[in-house]
This record gives structure tokens, sequence and C-alpha cells, in this order.
């Protein structure tokens, strides 16, 4: 059982390039989301899902686009890579349906993104 | 808007002591509040999760307390060892979509 897997781990871009950061899961969770750290600031929410086919912002969104077209994955796309988007991205997903779970969520070992 | 504060920010403590860290929430109208663990460079680990019904849960060497009203949850670690040493961070789910809000962590360091 491989939970939520994230790829790649380690990442440098130059400001203006896009990418696309991986996140799978095999638990046959509905909820997903989207998380960046930033020193001082904590985990904040960029994006999240509760089902395939139905996405929302979070806290964060700007400069990054999701989708859902299956329950196992969830890819974060940054559209034009800013300085600013330097960050550890990390992806958690849980099982549930309706507004919440009461489910313990459980995250990938995040990617580490520096955009120069 | 849901404000999570957690104290101490750093902890250094000797092997064998019990310790509390403490979490508080601005909205108290939450659904569950959750303790997690984070090595350096590493992934969050899930501990503790506490449904807005109950008053505690107990892992282990863990105990996490839940008071809603007054916005308050304590993390409780008994006989530290060294392998604690890590950031523990509280997060809690208020409104729909699962979402969490995080506080900053506080930083756990025990020593031999």
């Amino acid at each position: 059982n491989a939970g939520v897997t994230q790829t790649p781990k380690f990442q440098v871009l130059k400001t203006g390039q896009s990418m696309t950061l991986q996140c799978a899961q095999d638990m046959n969770h509905e909820y997903m989301s989207w998380y960046r750290q930033d020193p001082g600031m904590g985990l904040r929410l960029i994006h999240y899902s509760v089902g395939a086919g139905i996405t929302d912002q979070g806290e964060v969104p700007n400069g990054y686009n999701v989708s859902r077209s299956t329950t196992e994955d969830f890819p974060l796309r940054l559209l034009s890579a800013a300085p600013s988007q330097t960050s550890v991205y990390f992806c958690a997903s849980s099982p549930g349906t309706g507004g919440y779970s009461n489910q313990p969520q459980h995250f990938g070992d995040g990617t580490r993104l520096s955009i120069l | 808007k849901q404000e999570v504060t957690q104290i101490p920010a750093a902890l250094s403590v000797p092997e064998g002591e019990n310790l509390v860290l403490n979490c508080s929430f601005t909205d108290s109208a939450i659904y569950n509040l959750q303790w997690f663990r984070q090595d350096p460079g590493k992934g969050l680990t899930s501990l503790l999760l506490i449904q807005s019904s109950q008053r505690e849960q107990t892992s282990g060497r863990l105990n996490a307390s839940l008071d809603k009203s007054s916005g308050r949850s304590t993390l409780y670690i008994a006989a530290s060892q060294p392998g604690d040493s890590a950031t523990y961070l509280c997060a809690v789910i208020t409104g729909g979509g699962n979402k969490l809000t995080f506080g900053t962590g506080t930083q756990l360091k025990v020593e031999l």
C-alpha cells in the first residue's frame, strides 16, 4: 500500500516556466488537497477536491490550477512560475463523503520547489 | 477566518520528562482537530484525531484533549524519548470540503 505518492521530490525552475506536480493515492479516497509550507507561515491550502470532477480554491490559489479526472490523481499545475512560489508542496487525501471527514488525513512526502 | 496558534514555538526537554504542547483556535465551530508529527524533510504523520463531540483521545504515550468552547487543545507526551524529537502541528476542520487550518507548529527536541 503506497499511500500518497508525490513526484518529483525536488525541482528547480526558472521564472516563467510551467510545470505539473503529481499526486496519486491508492486508497480510493474521495478528498484530496494541496498545501504549501513556508517558514513561519505554516501550511496553507491551495486547492482541494471532494471527488472526481469537483475542485475548489483554498486560501492561496493564485498562480495554480488543478483538475481531478480520476479518484486517484490530483495534479497541481504552476502556470508561470514566480520566485514567491518557492516552497514545499504537500498533497493530502482522506476518505469520506459529505462536508468533512472524521478520518485522519494522509500526506505525501512533499515536493521541494525552487524558483530562480 | 479561523486562526490556529501553537505555543511554545520551540521546546527542549531532557529525556523522560512529561510535556504538554498547546494549541488554540479562534472559531469554536470545528468538526474535528488533528495533531500531526513532521520529521525534518518529511511529510506529516497523523497522531490523533479528536471529533468535535469528544473530549480526548489516547494513543500509547500520547494523549490529546479538546475544549471546544474555550478553543483549546493540548497534546500530552508522557516519558519523552529522543525519538519524539520532531515538529508537532495541530490543525482544525471548520467548514466544508474537509479543509485543514494549521498552526505553525511546536519544534520539540528531547535530549539525552
